[in-house]
């Protein structure tokens, strides 16, 4: 999707595991973003990059962290995963802030 | 802190009808507000966006919108429904870090079309 790809598509894992999420992007796009959408919330930002190694906490962050190593790819790990992060997440990247994002086809994850 | 307010969680029109999807937002500074639409199963895709300049944006899929600082609203408009549009609508605003920014989504409005 534009560059943009998501693995996996769908997971299902038992509460208390660990659990990583892959964006990988073909554009060498310096700015990366992690969402969750939940009914009801939209999407919330969960971590975002602004280049290898540079990442901050969004609003939802308790419970993630994120790391990128190469600006192609940006993870995002669930330390210990909990029902409550059952969602679907997306992963985007954006060019400059003129630019909107460019969403990958998400990834649906359920806790149980 | 930005936010984004979508009035009308689901909103329901005939085909060939106007569609109107709300969005405020509220900002301390010039902001970049931004349309998405969402089909099911899939990401989001960019419809519009409005940064500086002309404020009546234009759109793909016949879709516009209009900046109305005076407002604070981002209304999204389209003369006539057609199916294909039934979908999810996100808008969103842009809290702006240097070369770079965060976008803060309202919750959604989901359009029904019918026949």
């Amino acid at each position: 999707d534009a560059g943009i790809t998501q693995s996996p598509r769908h997971k299902v894992t038992e509460t208390g595991t660990p659990v990583t999420l892959r964006c990988h992007q073909t554009e060498n796009h310096r700015y990366m973003y992690w969402y969750r959408q939940d009914p009801g919330h939209g999407l919330r930002l969960i971590h975002y990059s602004y280049g290898v190694k540079d990442t901050d906490k969004g609003e939802v962050s308790d419970g993630y962290s994120v790391s990128r190593s190469k600006t192609e790819d940006f993870l995002l790990t669930l330390e210990s995963a909990t029902s409550s992060q059952t969602s679907v997440y997306f992963c985007a990247h954006q060019f400059d802030r003129g630019n909107g994002y460019t969403f990958g086809s998400g990834t649906r994850l359920t806790v149980v | 802190a930005q936010s984004v307010t979508q009035l009308g969680s689901h909103v329901s029109v005939s085909e060939g009808a106007l569609v109107l999807l709300r969005c405020n937002y509220s900002s301390s500074v010039p902001p970049y507000l931004f349309w998405y639409v969402q089909y099911p199963n899939q990401g989001l895709q960019l419809l519009l966006k409005y940064t500086t300049g002309a404020t009546l944006v234009k759109g793909i899929n016949g879709f516009e919108a209009e900046f109305k600082k005076s407002e604070t609203s981002f209304h999204l408009t389209k003369p006539s429904a057609h199916m294909s549009d039934a979908a999810e609508y996100f808008c969103a605003v842009s809290e702006a870090f240097g070369g770079y920014n965060k976008l803060i989504f309202g919750a959604g409005t989901r359009l029904a079309v019918h026949p």
